[in-house]
């Protein structure tokens, strides 16, 4: 298993350009997850998803779309970038085990918008 | 709101010494995990507890739900293990839910 590709690692956007982050796994996962993480602060969720054609907002939604067409893969798209999303982005997928949950990270993707 | 918070933000240590990082939250939980994350690198899941305690080689975490605390120890620690810790919790909601709430982080430069 291959768990968790994002992609790109990096990339720099221009203001208004708009981009995919890629994200896929392998391990038939039902739950997957977008975050922020900005320094000095937690981690914080964009947008998830509870199973293929289901997706939520999370706590920090605005300017980014997801879809979940397959189980596998979990896009993350802005629409129209700017400087407040430079950030480093995590996507994760989780399946449930006695006693709770277990998550899989990606190696995250570092963007900086210009 | 659920608030996780974790101390210290920073802690320097030399190897083999003995280290603790504390992890506290608001709500009531049904899980918590602990994670590691290198400088520049992704994130790794250490540990999920929903009580008592688990071991995995010199790592140690613990968690006392009637406090809503827990701890991450590590014994014995190295350089290799300088990376942020982190702590997030699973809210209990009662029904299905993967969201999870993350504290800041503890920044561990072991030196050696």
């Amino acid at each position: 298993n291959a768990g968790v590709t994002q992609t790109p690692k990096f990339q720099v956007l221009k203001t208004g350009q708009s981009m995919t982050l890629q994200c896929a796994q392998d391990m038939n996962h039902e739950y997957m997850s977008w975050y922020r993480q900005d320094p000095g602060m937690g981690l914080r969720l964009i947008h998830y998803s509870v199973g293929a054609g289901i997706t939520d907002q999370g706590e920090v939604p605005n300017g980014y779309n997801v879809s979940r067409s397959t189980t596998e893969d979990f896009p993350l798209r802005l629409l129209s970038a700017a400087p407040s999303q430079t950030s480093v982005y995590f996507c994760a997928s989780s399946y449930w085990v006695l006693g709770g949950t277990e998550a899989f990270f990606g190696q995250g993707t570092r963007l900086t918008v210009v | 709101k659920n608030e996780v918070e974790q101390s210290p933000q920073n802690l320097t240590a030399q190897e083999g010494e003995f280290i603790t990082i504390n992890c506290s939250y608001s709500v009531g939980i049904s899980a918590l995990h602990w994670l590691q994350q290198h400088p520049g690198g992704g994130i790794v899941s250490l540990f999920m507890l929903s009580s008592g305690k688990k071991k995995h080689g010199r790592l140690i975490a613990t968690i006392n739900i009637q406090e809503k605390h827990s701890s991450l120890h590590i014994t014995a620690s190295h350089p290799r293990d300088s990376a942020v810790y982190i702590c997030a919790v699973r809210q209990n909601s009662g029904g299905s839910n993967y969201k999870l709430t993350f504290g800041k982080g503890t920044l561990l430069t072991v030196n050696p």
